[in-house]
């Protein structure tokens, strides 16, 4: 199996600021990898495919980059509402795997 | 829109098998793959396998064979059976559906809303 991992595990952060989340894959997936945002209580939410592309509806503030085995989810000038957990989702091989999840937290 | 809505027991005993189906209303079943994946309480997400109305399934290893899915295309709904539950399978239980249509591996743009199971005597 394909194993990811995600930095940093849990950050705290205020509106306005700029987060970065990284995602490592145990082998190269090349792009094929996907953000999901999930908040408490709820389906998780996709936010990006195919490593950098825009799910239709997702803000422009949310961004994808990385290629191979290590990946970045951006989010530009964070917003309240994008207090939530993000997991990041690997589609090379099966079985689909998940990553742990980094928690953004208000400071 | 399309809207997925899980239904099933919420509590199961163990060694007994859990069933659950999701319906899926706004589109039609028949061209996309559709998948479950299971949360349990304060932990990530695992991905349970696919199938598609053509038949085809597939599930993660890790469940050990326990997984068996199925459709309905007349009632646009698809299913999923664990066997031989235990504890461990305690979880919030979603289904979701795959971005493109035709594509097996891929994220999942649809999501239920989630339905918790229990596995407990």
């Amino acid at each position: 199996d394909i194993q990811l991992t995600q930095s940093p595990s849990f950050l705290s952060a205020s509106v306005g600021e700029r987060v970065t989340i990284t995602c490592r894959a145990s082998q190269g997936i090349s792009s094929y990898l996907a953000w999901y945002q999930q908040k408490p209580g709820k389906a998780p939410k996709l936010l990006i495919y195919s490593a950098s592309t825009l799910q239709s509806g997702v803000p422009s503030r949310f961004s994808g980059s990385g290629s191979g085995t290590e990946f970045t989810l951006t989010i530009n000038s964070l917003q309240p509402e994008d207090f939530a957990t993000y997991y990041c989702q690997q589609l090379k091989s099966y079985p689909v795997t998940f990553g742990p999840g980094t928690k953004v937290d208000i400071k | 829109q399309v809207q997925l809505q899980e239904s099933g027991p919420g509590l199961v005993k163990p060694s007994e098998t859990l069933s659950l189906t999701c319906t899926v209303s706004g589109d039609s079943i028949g061209s996309y793959y559709w998948s479950w994946i299971r949360q349990p309480p304060g932990k990530g997400l695992e991905w349970i396998g696919f199938m598609h109305s053509r038949g085809s399934t597939k599930d993660n290893p890790s469940l050990k064979s326990r997984a068996t899915m199925s459709v309905d295309t007349s009632k646009n709904q698809f299913s999923l059976k664990l066997s031989s539950v235990t504890a461990a399978d305690t979880a919030v239980y979603y289904c979701a559906r795959h971005l493109d249509v035709d594509t097996a591996l891929d994220s999942f743009d649809y999501w239920g809303q989630g339905t918790l199971v229990t596995v407990s005597s």
